[in-house]
């Protein structure tokens, strides 16, 4: 299993410019998510999944969409981006929605700055 | 609302010494509890979780943590620190009802030989 992979793994915007972080995973995990890190703030949930169809927000929305038309792929678009979200962003998944059941895999992430 | 703190922004330890890194969490039900260790470039590992049963959790590269639910912490230890294990370490807290992880903001801690 190649687990969750995360692509690309740098990239450099300019304000108001558009893109889409891709995340996969070959693992046939129900549940998805999306986190941003910054320094001195940990990792904050950006948006979730907990099946194909079905995505809500997390902490900090904002700025970001999520779908999810397949088990396997669940891609973060930045419509307009903005220096604010400038951060490193990770993919993660886990078999079940419940932290009880399963445990949480995280990709390698994406640098992301935008100027 | 969950959340959880990690006092310590910095720590540095002598490569063989003992290593306790604190993590404080702030939850009204039966939280559920995890360390995960990110090294430089890298994403996270997960060391250890907790969510019922013994509060003595043992975890990987001979890591634990103790749950002290009167003092809502889940401190994390290791009896004697190699230098691999210089990284970013994040304590996290999830409810029984999600798996929605709030984080720490973390603890980086230097080994120095």
């Amino acid at each position: 299993n190649a687990g969750v992979t995360q692509t690309p793994k740098f990239q450099v915007l300019k304000t108001g410019q558009s893109m889409t972080l891709q995340c996969a995973q070959d693992m046939n995990h129900e549940y998805m998510s999306w986190y941003r890190q910054d320094p001195g703030m940990g990792l904050r949930l950006i948006h979730y999944s907990v099946g194909a169809g079905i995505t809500d927000q997390g902490e900090v929305p904002n700025g970001y969409n999520v779908s999810r038309s397949t088990t396997e792929d669940f891609p973060l678009r930045l419509l307009s981006a903005a220096p604010s979200q400038t951060s490193v962003y990770f993919c993660a998944s886990s078999y079940s929605r419940q932290a009880a059941a399963s445990t949480q895999y995280f990709g390698p992430g994406t640098r992301l700055t935008v100027l | 609302a969950q959340s959880v703190t990690q006092p310590d922004i910095h720590i540095t330890v002598s490569e063989g010494a003992s290593l306790e890194l604190r993590c404080n969490y702030s939850y009204g039900a039966t939280p559920y509890l995890f360390w995960y260790v990110q090294s430089p470039g890298q994403g996270l590992q997960l060391l250890l979780k907790y969510f019922s049963g013994d509060t003595l959790v043992q975890g990987i590269k001979g890591f634990e943590a103790e749950f002290k639910r009167s003092q809502s912490s889940f401190n994390l230890r290791k009896p004697s620190v190699h230098w691999s294990d210089a990284a970013e370490y994040f304590c996290a807290v999830a409810s029984e009802y999600g798996n929605k992880l709030v984080f720490g903001a973390g603890t980086i801690l230097r080994v120095k030989s």
